[in-house]
Parts: C-alpha cells; structure tokens; sequence
C-alpha cells in the first residue's frame, strides 16, 4: 500500500525566503512522485513530477523537489519566495495501479 | 485548448435527494478520473475509466455511489440518496493516455457538494 505524510499542515514563510515543504512516502514498489498546487477556487495544477529519471527535478515558478530512496522524501523547496507563491500545495505518490495518493496538503502564506 | 471542467460548481441539496455532477475532460484524453476531498484532506481516489470502460471503482464509498463514461467522453458522478457525510468538493482528472502511472493527470475546478 502506498502512503504519503507531509509535515505541518501551515507554512508561513516572508517574502524572499527559502520555502521547504516537507514530504515522506511510503510505498511497496518504486514509486512515481507529484506536488501538486491548489491555488483558491482553482483545479490542481502539477508543479513537477518524479519518475526515476533524476533524483533532483525542477518545476515550474522556481520550484524543485528531490527524491531521496533512503530517507523515503521528496521535499519541496524555492530558494525565494513570492507572493504569488501563496497557495495549498499537495505531495502524491502513484504506483503501479495509477491512481494517486494524496497528503493532506499544506497551506502556505507569504508574509511581505 | 480548454481544461477539464465540470458542473456545477456549487450544488446544495437536501438529505435523501440524488445529485448528478458532471465532468467534461480535455479533448482526447483517454483516461478519466473522480477523487473525493473533504475539508482539510487531501483528494481520495473514487474510481477511473479508460475510455469507456470503467477500470477501477475501489475507491467509491457505498453502493449510493455509482459513475459513468457511457461515449468515452464526457463522465457522470451520481449519488443517490445523499446524507450529510457526502459533503465534500469532487474533483475530476483526466489524462492523456492510459497505462502510465507517471502521466501528468490535469484536475478540473471542483464541484462542491453541501448536503443539509
């Protein structure tokens, strides 16, 4: 069975700090990993995506994850955040029945 | 081109009455699927389709929960004799192709059921 755990459910960070959004799996087989972004009244929109290719991945708007098999992660993180940066942002992890399996989310506000 | 929709946006209904909500997914895309989200939850996976052909409904709570794809398009999500628990924003996903888990699923707005 696979299962996703992100760590704080609110992250408030300021204007041009680092963003981490922390996120650890668990899964039978090698898994396929997602962040997704929710941004309000919108659908969610895929930030980046691991697939075995490379353990680092880069996003879209700044953002990268990296895939560690030893610590079962994939944390989220932007070196500088920005206002429009403020959004919900889910972890998901897909095997081979590809279907997802979300986290709870995490909501981040930006402080200017 | 445009996104996955679906409709309505918003329903409010009473306890005991059925609801229909429907998902309009991009154009060609194959595969088809409905994900549940409460409040403060991320998205539970209810059931997909490959075309047509409903593949896996593991997900759907009860047998009040039923969906369809009937012409490999357009898909319904119906909910017969609806409690209060039901409330929740449904969200639709549709994909490309079928048969890939790391396929990039495209997510419509939502419809937020409230059962009173």
């Amino acid at each position: 069975a696979q299962s996703v755990t992100q760590l704080g459910s609110h992250v408030s960070v300021s204007e041009g700090a680092l963003v981490l959004l922390r996120c650890n799996y668990s899964s039978s087989v090698p898994p396929y990993l997602f962040w997704y972004v929710q941004y309000p009244n919108q659908g969610l929109q895929l930030l980046l995506k691991y697939t075995s290719a490379a353990t680092l991945v880069k996003g879209i708007n700044g953002f990268e994850a990296e895939f560690k098999k030893s610590e079962t992660s994939f944390h989220l993180t932007k070196p500088s955040a920005h206002m429009s940066d403020a959004a919900e942002y889910f972890c998901a992890v897909s095997e081979k029945d590809y279907k997802l399996s979300f986290g709870a989310g995490t909501t981040v506000t930006v402080r200017a | 081109g445009a996104g996955v929709s679906q409709s309505p946006r918003y329903k409010v209904t009473k306890r005991g009455q059925d609801v229909a909500l429907r998902c309009d997914p991009i154009s060609g895309h194959v595969s088809l699927y409905w994900y549940r989200q409460a409040l403060g939850q991320g998205p539970e996976f209810l059931t997909y389709f490959n075309y047509e052909a409903q593949q896996d409904k593991s997900g759907l709570p009860n047998d009040r929960f039923s969906a369809e794809r009937p012409e490999g398009s357009i898909s319904t999500l119906t909910i017969q004799r609806t409690e209060q628990r039901d409330s929740a924003m449904y969200r639709c996903a549709s994909s490309a192709t079928a048969g890939v888990s790391y396929n990039e699923q495209f997510f419509g707005p939502g419809t937020r059921l409230t059962v009173l």
